[in-house]
């Protein structure tokens, strides 16, 4: 069975922290991405990789970095947490020649007070 | 224009009820269509997907791609409490490489 899997369920930081979401999965997929999930604006890519070391921005990669140092793990960080990042965040993976098969972990639903 | 349009709902339809939820594109270099169904508090999964024109079928649900109009569908049979929640369209230009473009979602509540 695929497995994805996201550091935490629910996140609560406080207004310019630094925060790290960590996403991991177990069957080797070449590609990995992050997306939020907002009530009305649905699931927005933040970035995406396709190999270690390798990153792409997606539509709204402001305010986040990422860092693939290992094929498994895919880090987002919010350099400063503001307060219009609260949000779901959702890990997927999938194999690089099947891109329209993403597995996505449970999420975690970030509050930024 | 946005890429790709789906309209969020929600729908409310009794068990055992025909569903039919739809989105529409603009880019017609996709060539991948795909419908994801995520229960309340998961993440999203794979229900089908669909290459190029045409229709596909799994059990009760029905997935239909209209290249010329660019309209895609999907159909559920039979509807079952189990299958409220939200239906995510997404759609690629190609197999490999390529972020999906995923619509707003439909949400869907069938009651017993």
């Amino acid at each position: 069975d695929v497995k994805v899997t996201q550091s935490s369920r629910y996140l609560v930081k406080r207004t310019g922290e630094k925060v790290f979401l960590e996403c991991v999965q177990d069957m080797d997929h070449e590609n990995m991405f992050w997306y939020r999930q907002d009530p009305g604006l649905g699931l927005r890519l933040i970035y995406f990789s396709y190999d270690v070391k390798m990153k792409e921005k997606g539509d709204i990669p402001e305010g986040y970095s990422v860092s693939r140092e290992k094929k498994e793990r895919f880090s987002l960080i919010l350099e400063s947490a503001s307060t219009n990042q609260t949000s779901m965040y959702l890990c997927a993976s999938s194999f690089s020649d099947r891109v329209e098969t993403q597995y996505f972990g449970p999420g975690t639903r970030l509050l930024v007070l | 224009q946005k890429e790709v349009e789906q309209d969020p709902g929600p729908l409310s339809v009794p068990e055992g009820a025909i569903v039919s939820l739809n989105c529409t594109y603009s880019n017609s270099a996709f060539q991948y269509f795909m419908w994801y169904r995520q229960y309340s508090r998961k993440g999203p999964e794979l229900l089908m997907y669909t290459y190029s024109s045409g229709n596909k079928e799994d059990g009760r649900f029905t997935a239909q791609v209209d290249k010329s109009s660019k309209y895609i569908s999907l159909f559920i049979r039979d509807s079952q409490p189990s299958d409220s929640a939200t239906y995510l369209c997404a759609m690629s230009q190609n197999q490999a490489g390529t972020a999906l473009i995923f619509g707003k979602g439909t949400t869907l509540s069938v009651s017993s």
